[in-house]
């Protein structure tokens, strides 16, 4: 079936620094990938998403670009702020209609 | 415009009680999810609706849980004889057409489920 394997939070860092958070995902096919954030006491939004390998989703200064080849979808900005602090969500979508998420990893970004 | 709203926000019952859930949809979407979150993981999928048809179930944990889209538009999730191991959050989420696998999900900020 379906997988996704997210980085284990929380990741810590300091206003300006670059930030990754690794995904991995198993799937039959070819599946949409997406990247949600749910920040405290909100419901998950999507930040970006892509629908074939290569592409490149962007977002608010975030980006992930679907690896075909090492079934990857990590997420990454240059440059964070505080307000960046919250939960993220890797997910995807493949086969059927029935979204599989990862467990979440926490940023918590200090000034 | 309005996005999804969820009532209520915060839920306390005792073990045994039944709850109902209510998940207003983004008005004209066709697609309705509900999904699970347990503390510290990701949601999981309970079921989906297309407009009054619950086309999917195989997510609900027991035949205590039922869901309802009676006109295609608010949907109702129901637990009968709450147990403590219910308690989570309950997500819904909608989108705009037929689901297939690319649309975005429009998500409300979950309903609480505390079961003392």
């Amino acid at each position: 079936g379906n997988s996704v394997t997210q980085m284990e939070g929380p990741v810590t860092l300091s206003e300006e620094a670059f930030l990754t958070i690794n995904c991995t995902y198993t799937a039959t096919g070819y599946p949409s990938l997406f990247w949600y954030v749910q920040y405290p006491g909100e419901g998950l939004q999507l930040l970006l998403k892509a629908t074939k390998a290569d592409d490149k989703g962007s977002n608010k200064g975030f980006e992930a670009t679907y690896r075909k080849e090492t079934t990857s979808f990590h997420l990454e900005k240059g440059s964070v702020q505080v307000s960046d602090s919250a939960v993220y969500f890797c997910a995807l979508s493949g086969g059927s209609y029935i979204p599989t998420f990862g467990r979440g990893t926490s940023l918590i970004v200090h000034p | 415009g309005a996005g999804v709203s969820q009532s209520p926000r915060y839920k306390v019952a005792k073990r045994g009680q039944d709850v109902a859930l209510r998940c207003d949809p983004i008005s004209g979407h066709v697609s309705l999810f509900w999904y699970q979150q347990a503390l510290g993981q990701g949601p999981e999928f309970l079921t989906y609706f297309q407009n009054e048809a619950q086309l999917d179930k195989s997510g609900l944990p027991s035949d205590r849980f039922f869901a309802e889209r009676p006109e295609g538009s608010v949907s109702t999730l129901k637990i009968q004889r709450t147990q403590q191991e219910d308690s989570a959050v309950y997500l819904c989420a909608s989108s705009l057409v037929r689901n297939d696998g690319t649309d975005t999900q429009y998500f409300g900020p979950g309903t609480r489920l505390t079961v003392l």
